[in-house]
């Protein structure tokens, strides 16, 4: 099985632009779930999507946002970007269909720098 | 507030060496707790523990979990150069009713380097 992709792998932006970021889930999974990396703050949750739906949502500001679409794969947008956004931003997919298998499988992340 | 956290937060060691990581807890509602690796990007999944006391085993590398003291550990036995990375711990949390909120709450990690 093909693991999880993310597209792009690296992205420079400048401040107060906005940014999409992809995620495409091993085939089968349909929870996704976005995490923004940081030397400072390590790995903090975003958001958690499951059919199309948000399921849970982590302490970040508005400006963070995500969809997920009928085929599972799921895209996060950034607006108005701020320097302080600069992270690897990274996708994690399972399958919660499998009552006994809850761990997440993550993509190789997307590098935001904002400048 | 839920929070994890690793010690040591980085250890040198030598090819051969057995090192142990830790990891402690405190979560409101726990359901498991998993170790993670990461060496450039993509942390890859080890181990994730559900029950106290049961020790998960792949290769070199064991985990065991204490749901009373709230920690786990990470064992790696006869370390070698490609054991180098930072080794991540997260819980992931329930809802009242033991289904999972979908997050995972990661510790700052221990960053594992051995020498030749």
């Amino acid at each position: 099985k093909a693991g999880v992709t993310q597209t792009p792998r690296y992205l420079i932006k400048t401040r107060g632009q906005q940014v999409t970021l992809s995620c495409s889930p091993i085939s089968g999974h349909r929870s996704v779930s976005w995490y923004q990396q940081t030397p400072g703050q390590g790995l903090q949750f975003l958001f958690e999507y499951f059919s199309e739906t948000q399921r849970n949502k982590g302490n970040f500001p508005g400006r963070f946002s995500g969809r997920q679409f009928s085929n599972s794969r799921s895209e996060m947008n950034v607006s108005t970007l701020e320097l302080g956004d600069s992270a690897l931003y990274l996708c994690a997919s399972r399958d919660r269909g499998r009552i006994d298998s809850y761990e997440q499988y993550f993509g190789p992340g997307t590098r935001l720098t904002v400048t | 507030e839920d929070k994890v956290v690793q010690s040591p937060l980085s250890l040198v060691v030598h090819e051969g060496d057995t090192v142990t990581l830790n990891c402690s807890y405190e979560v409101t509602n726990f359901r498991s707790l998993l170790w993670y690796k990461q060496e450039k990007k993509a942390p890859t999944f080890l181990f994730m523990l559900t029950s106290s006391g049961i020790e998960k085993k792949s290769g070199r590398l064991s985990s065991i979990l204490d749901k009373k003291e709230l920690f786990s550990i990470l064992n790696i036995t006869a370390t070698q150069t490609g054991d180098s990375a930072v080794y991540l711990c997260a819980v992931e949390p329930s809802w009242g009713y033991g289904g999972s909120q979908g997050n995972l709450i990661f510790g700052k990690g221990t960053k594992l380097s051995v020498k030749p």
